[in-house]
């Protein structure tokens, strides 16, 4: 199996612009999540789905946020407007069938809104 | 928020010695795992602990977790230059099953 796959690996964009964000789950886990990755707030978890369906969100930091996951196989991290503030790292990982099983993160989105 | 603290924040050590970081945490856990993150890549899990469980191996890494004073600890043995890197912990409140992750601690081996 390749692992998680996200894309773009690196995301420049001028502020106010939408900005989305893709993961490819490893095939056959039951969980997604996405992380949010900064030097000032560490990894802070946004929102996971559990066989596609969203079930946490709290984590989300504003409505300018929003995550789907039509199939098993992919999901999108959207954020719109965009806002220098939300320059970070942004991790999708999943696992197989548990919250707390090993969880496999992909490469990450280096995002960077100017 | 973040669940677990490690200590230290950055550790600097020589080829072929031990580097040891530590895991504190506030309330009871299911588990507890340690990950570690190469510059620039996501994170890789290293080993998970169970609550029931004191002491785990897996090749050159120890880990130990006591439940009584809410921490665990990492050890490295006989480090590499292939070692440097971030090292987090990550707990599982026994109420929330989501994982929270620590600060890291930044490992550098020197050659």
């Amino acid at each position: 199996d390749a692992g998680v796959i996200q894309s773009p690996r690196h995301e420049v964009t001028e502020m106010g612009q939408e900005v989305t964000l893709r993961c490819k789950p490893i095939s056959g886990h039951d969980y997604l999540f996405w992380y949010r990755q900064t030097m000032m707030r560490g990894l802070e978890l946004l929102i996971y789905f559990n066989n596609n369906v969203p079930i946490d969100d709290s984590g989300m930091p504003e409505d300018r946020f929003s995550a789907k996951m039509p199939n098993a196989s992919f999901s999108t991290l959207k954020i719109q407007p965009s806002e220098p503030r939300d320059s970070a790292v942004y991790f999708c990982a999943s696992s197989l069938q548990r919250t707390s099983d090993e969880q496999f993160f992909g490469p990450g989105t280096r995002l960077t809104v100017l | 928020s973040q669940q677990g603290e490690e200590d230290p924040q950055a550790l600097s050590i020589q080829e072929g010695e031990n580097a040891t970081m530590n895991c504190s945490y506030k309330t009871s856990i299911n588990n507890l795992q340690w990950y570690r993150q190469n510059s620039g890549r996501g994170l890789v899990h290293l080993i998970l602990i169970r609550s029931n469980e004191r002491e785990k191996h897996s090749g050159r890494l120890r880990v130990t977790l006591d439940t009584s004073k809410k921490s665990s600890s990492l050890l490295i043995t006989a480090s590499r230059a292939a070692d440097t890197a971030s090292y987090f912990c990550a707990t599982d409140e026994s109420n929330d099953y989501k994982l929270s992750f620590g600060a890291g601690t930044t490992v550098t081996v020197r050659a």
